[in-house]
């Protein structure tokens, strides 16, 4: 059973231009999680995704990116005319359980997004 | 803001001697995990704590739950240079779906 698979693991791109983040939960995983980590910080929250439905993204600022889970194939996060800024890794993390029962999230490796 | 805050922030000992790492949180939790995430990696699940649950073990690791101070400690005995990481606090509550990450420990086991 493999873990939770995120790429590319690292990513450049110059101002303004699009970065695409994939994740693929683990077998049997319908629930995604997605984390920004920047240096020297935790983990932020941005956006807790069930398959074709966005549960919370609280976390996820309002402007230039998004995320979705379709029915087939990985969850995307999007980060349009990327920014400076927006250099950091971001992580993953897939769970089986949903509501408020004992929970354990799965990490992906993470992608490391790199502006120039 | 639930976000937590680790002390120290930076740890640094000889191999075999124990390390002991503190989180602290502001509002009323369900659970308590702490992860550990080497040099450029991700993270990685060592133990859960209720809240209803006052101390833990796990092989060399000890967690304990203070939920009237809000705050919890992880200790790692005997330690090895392996354990050199980051370790994290993460909270989640009864209202919302997130995990909040506390800004974690730096452990350095010097060999």
């Amino acid at each position: 059973n493999a873990g939770v698979m995120q790429n590319p693991r690292h990513l450049v791109r110059r101002r303004g231009q699009e970065a695409r983040l994939r994740c693929s939960p683990m077998k049997g995983h319908s629930h995604v999680y997605w984390y920004r980590q920047l240096p020297e910080e935790g983990l932020k929250f941005m956006v807790y995704l069930q398959k074709e439905n966005i549960i919370d993204e609280s976390g996820m600022p309002k402007e230039r990116f998004s995320a979705e889970f379709p029915k087939e194939g990985p969850s995307i996060l999007r980060i349009q005319q990327v920014v400076r800024g927006d250099s950091a890794a971001y992580f993953c993390a897939s769970s089986p359980l949903e509501g408020l029962s004992l929970k354990t999230q799965y990490f992906g490796p993470g992608t490391r997004l790199t502006v120039l | 803001s639930q976000q937590g805050e680790e002390d120290p922030q930076a740890l640094s000992i000889q191999e075999g001697e124990n390390a002991t790492m503190n989180c602290s949180y502001k509002t009323s939790i369900n659970n308590l995990q702490w992860y550990r995430q080497n040099s450029g990696r991700g993270l990685v699940h060592l133990i859960l704590i209720r809240s209803n649950e006052r101390e833990k073990h796990s092989g060399r690791l000890r967690v304990t739950l203070d939920t009237s101070k809000k705050s919890s400690s992880l200790l790692i005995t005997a330690s090895r240079a392996a354990d050199t990481a980051s370790y994290f606090c993460a909270t989640d509550t009864n209202t919302g779906n997130q995990f909040y990450f506390g800004t974690g420990t730096s452990l350095t086991v010097i060999p």
